[in-house]
Parts: structure tokens; C-alpha cells; sequence
């Protein structure tokens, strides 16, 4: 089975830390994405990354930055918290669009971030 | 600026009923089209997907109706059954530097009575 693993399921921060969420995938996959979650908006695309050190712009990146140094690794990073990105985080990864196993994309099971 | 939009937020069936989530798309070079599955305290999880080629697909009881000229589609989940309850994201996608990235729905909160 896939498994996206997000290392911190809940946390806590205050307003102007900085906050890494990890991301790590175990299947080799070439795409990583972060997206974030909230009611009545469903998941918006935060950054993705098609390769080690790639990374592009999704739909709300402002206040966000990630790293992609390993291909199994995905960190989000928010580089001075406020209380507007208190929300529910949730890392994907797939294969290479094209690739014959399936451009499936598959999730973590989200990181909820409360900034007060 | 929501590129697709689904509806409604949240639907209420009794259980052996018939569940139908719309969503409705804006950009003619989306080429895939997956329903996604997310139940309490879970990531959302690939439910079932098709492609512009073809108007329906299924796979036991959920459906996907698919109309390309009115850029609608849709899920139809048969014989709703408790366990079914769930949020449910419509999604579609294009390339972008060779990642399969999706744009979601706003969601829709399914409950089914038994």
C-alpha cells in the first residue's frame, strides 16, 4: 500500500513562528503537493514539486515556502504563522503524469495546524 | 476564483436511496476527472475517476455521469449505505510541468440514514 506519511498530526503555534510540517512518501513517486483544507473551500493547491529541488506554485502560495531536498521528502514551511493559516494541511504525492501505473494521487492523513 | 464548482454542501439520504453530487468546470483543457472519498480524521482517498473519452462510468454501485459539452459531471452512489457517509471532493486536472495537478470542489458533506 502507499503510505503518505505527515509526521505531525496536530499542533499548536503562535502567531509569527516559523513551522515546518513534514511530509515523506515510500513510493518512489516523482510528484509531491501540499494543500490545504477548510470548510466550504475544499483543498486548494499550496506548492507542488515534480522533482528533488523542483518546486512551483499552486493556487495560494503566499506566506508559504517548501523544500524538496530527497524524493521522499516534502516539507511545507510557514515562514511567520498567523492565525488566517490555522487550517488542516494535507500532503499528496503521485507518479510522473503518463507513467503506466496511474497518475492517482494519493494523501496523507493531514496535519491541523491551529495558530493562536 | 473557484474553478470547479460543486454542489450541494451537504445532502441528506435515507439508506437503499440514490445519492447525486454535481460539479460543473470552466476549463476545456481538464482531461481527468476523479470523485475523492474523505471520511473523519482521514486524507481524502481516489473513489473513482474517468476521463472526457467516455459519458459514464462505474464501478460497483457509484457512478460517474459525464458531460463534456455542458462541462458537468457527476457521482451517483446506489443503495446508499451507512458507511458511505463521508465528504465527497470532485476534482479535475491538468498538466503542469509533468504533475498531475488537480483543482477540488468545495466538498460535500454525505450522510446516510439508516
Amino acid at each position: 500500500d502507499v503510505k503518505v506519511t505527515q509526521s505531525s498530526r496536530y499542533l499548536v503555534k503562535r502567531t509569527g513562528e516559523k513551522v515546518f510540517l513534514e511530509c515523506v512518501q515510500d513510493m518512489d513517486h516523482e510528484n509531491m503537493f501540499w494543500y490545504r483544507q477548510d470548510p466550504g473551500l475544499g483543498l486548494r493547491l499550496i506548492y507542488f514539486s515534480y522533482d528533488v529541488k523542483m518546486k512551483e506554485k499552486g493556487d495560494i502560495p503566499e506566506g508559504y515556502s517548501v523544500s524538496r531536498e530527497k524524493k521522499e521528502r516534502f516539507s511545507l514551511i510557514l515562514e511567520s504563522a498567523s492565525t488566517n493559516q490555522t487550517s488542516m494541511y494535507l500532503c499528496a504525492s503521485s507518479f510522473f503524469k503518463g507513467d503506466r501505473r496511474g497518475n492517482t494521487i494519493y494523501f496523507g492523513e493531514g496535519s491541523w495546524l491551529t495558530v493562536v | 476564483q473557484q474553478q470547479v464548482k460543486q454542489s450541494p454542501q451537504s445532502l441528506i439520504v435515507q439508506k437503499g436511496g440514490i445519492s447525486i453530487i454535481n460539479c460543473a468546470y470552466e476549463n476545456t483543457a481538464f482531461d481527468y476527472f476523479p470523485w475523492y472519498q474523505q471520511f473523519p480524521g482521514k486524507g481524502p482517498a481516489l473513489l473513482i475517476a474517468i476521463r472526457p473519452d467516455v459519458s459514464e462510468k462505474k464501478e460497483g454501485r457509484f457512478t460517474i455521469s459525464f458531460n463534456k459539452s455542458a462541462k458537468q459531471f457527476s457521482l451517483h452512489i446506489m443503495d446508499s449505505q451507512p458507511g458511505d457517509s463521508a465528504t465527497y471532493f470532485c476534482a479535475a486536472s491538468t498538466t503542469a510541468q509533468g504533475a498531475q495537478k488537480l483543482v477540488f470542489g468545495q466538498g460535500t458533506r454525505l450522510t446516510i440514514n439508516p
